[in-house]
């Protein structure tokens, strides 16, 4: 079944505390990308990656990073989460940049 | 990416058709209109993109206008499971804006 898998679904963590949210398709999509939900902000988008070893910033970069090392992974890191991070993330993936876009199922990170 | 306009919220019956409007005035020519709805504690759902001309799927119809500043989503028969909240995205389809949230009353 083709789709896009994060973990984890649920995250309690701590100030400071280094995390990675994983993100991976099985679609051999080019274009991947990760965003954030915030009540009242939509959907923003924080990096994307057209391609192995290519990632760029989206519209809320600031506090995270991201690799794209293989096709397939894309994950997303905290090095020290602040409670501001606190949100539901989403990680997409698409064949390329503007084509349709296919999302995981979130994962809901309280930093606290 | 453009920036769009679509109502808050509406309202449609079961089965019958509900038209979603998004105004995008200022669209380069070059971008394509998607559109995506995202259901209650899912992740967003491609529906359905058009460049230019009317599109249509199984999941619903695009009808742009000729000036290209703006689009309605057409559902033919509203199902309750229709019931969420629908983004129009001009561009490369990184920009989600607020989106209409559809209530569907059985």
């Amino acid at each position: 079944e083709a789709q896009v898998t994060q973990n984890p679904r649920y995250l309690i963590t701590v100030t400071g505390k280094k995390l990675t949210v994983t993100c991976s398709q099985n679609m051999n999509h080019e274009y991947m990308s990760w965003y954030r939900q915030d009540p009242g902000l939509g959907l923003r988008q924080i990096y994307y990656s057209m391609n192995v070893e290519v990632t760029d910033k989206g519209d809320v970069p600031e506090g995270y990073k991201v690799s794209r090392k293989e096709k397939r992974n894309f994950p997303l890191i905290l090095e020290s989460p602040s409670p501001n991070q606190t949100s539901l993330y989403f990680c997409a993936s698409s064949l390329v940049s503007g084509y349709e876009q296919f999302f995981g199922p979130g994962t809901r990170l309280t930093v606290l | 990416d453009a920036k769009t306009t679509q109502p808050n919220s509406m309202e449609s019956n079961e089965e019958e058709p509900v038209h979603l409007p998004c105004n995008h005035s200022t669209i380069s020519g070059t971008d394509y209109i998607h559109w995506y709805r995202q259901l209650p504690s899912q992740g967003p759902e491609y529906v359905i993109h058009g460049l230019t001309s009317n599109v249509n799927n199984r999941m619903a119809s695009l009808a742009i206008a000729e000036d290209r500043k703006s689009s309605t989503l057409i559902l033919h028969r509203a199902t309750l499971r229709d019931a969420a909240v629908y983004y129009c995205i001009p561009g490369r389809g990184s920009t989600f804006g607020d989106g209409t949230t559809l209530t569907v009353k059985p």
